[in-house]
């Protein structure tokens, strides 16, 4: 089966940097998703890691590691439009389901 | 304009009724997907399909039902609706059903069963 750990909340201060990190445990491992929802609005695509390594995007990045198991997000110079929930999620070779860990919702404080 | 759409946004019911709700996308994808979302914002596949035909099929009691008329449609239909079914139903769509392809969600149906 697959298995998917986020903490639940995390907070940060405008202009500060948050790491959201996401662990994971899955058979034929496929590819690695972050997406962003904000509170009432539809997931939107973030950041895709399927080989090892930091992928940079803006203000956002992501890191993967397949051999520990684990990704992270990394949100620079937040700001407060950065306040949503952060879904990590994996796909496997064997299903090509796409399995949704439960969300990090992070709040950005002035 | 919109990629995937959705309706209807919102939807009240009782229980025991059936009822649908269609998705469409205008992205040119070749797989939709249906989504259900709970109080804990969970997010959990329920049924995908690939060029009209079914590819996954999550362990969902058989009063929900989907339908693809055609690559750009995915309606969902449900019967004898319970109060457990209330979320939000989030149809998608991605180019293809493998790989790198993100998904492409709709703005989602709030379902609330009284």
């Amino acid at each position: 089966g697959q298995n998917i750990d986020q903490p639940t909340e995390m907070t940060a201060t405008e202009g500060a940097i948050v790491q959201i990190n996401c662990t994971y445990q899955t058979s034929g491992f496929n590819g690695l998703f972050w997406y962003q929802q904000h509170a009432g609005e539809a997931p939107t695509f973030l950041s895709y890691n399927v080989l090892d390594g930091l992928e940079e995007k803006g203000r956002f990045s992501s890191f993967l590691s397949r051999s520990k198991g684990y990704s992270y997000l990394l949100l620079k110079e937040l700001q407060m439009k950065d306040s949503a929930s952060y879904l990590c999620a994996v796909r496997s070779y064997n299903t090509d389901k796409l399995i949704f860990g439960t969300g990090t919702r992070l709040q950005v404080f002035p | 304009d919109t990629a995937v759409s959705q309706t209807p946004k919102y939807l009240v019911t009782q229980m025991g009724n059936d009822k649908s709700i269609k998705c469409e996308q205008n992205l040119g994808h070749d797989t939709m997907y249906w989504y259900k979302q709970d109080s804990k914002k969970f997010l959990k596949i329920m049924f995908s399909y690939n060029n009209k035909e079914l590819i996954i099929n999550e362990t969902v009691p058989n009063r929900f039902s989907p339908k693809s008329p055609d690559k750009a449609h995915l309606n969902l239909h449900i019967n004898s609706l319970e109060l457990g079914d209330s979320a939000v139903y989030f149809c998608a769509s991605s180019q293809g059903a493998q790989g790198v392809y993100e998904q492409y969600f709709g703005p989602g149906t709030r379902l609330t069963v009284t």
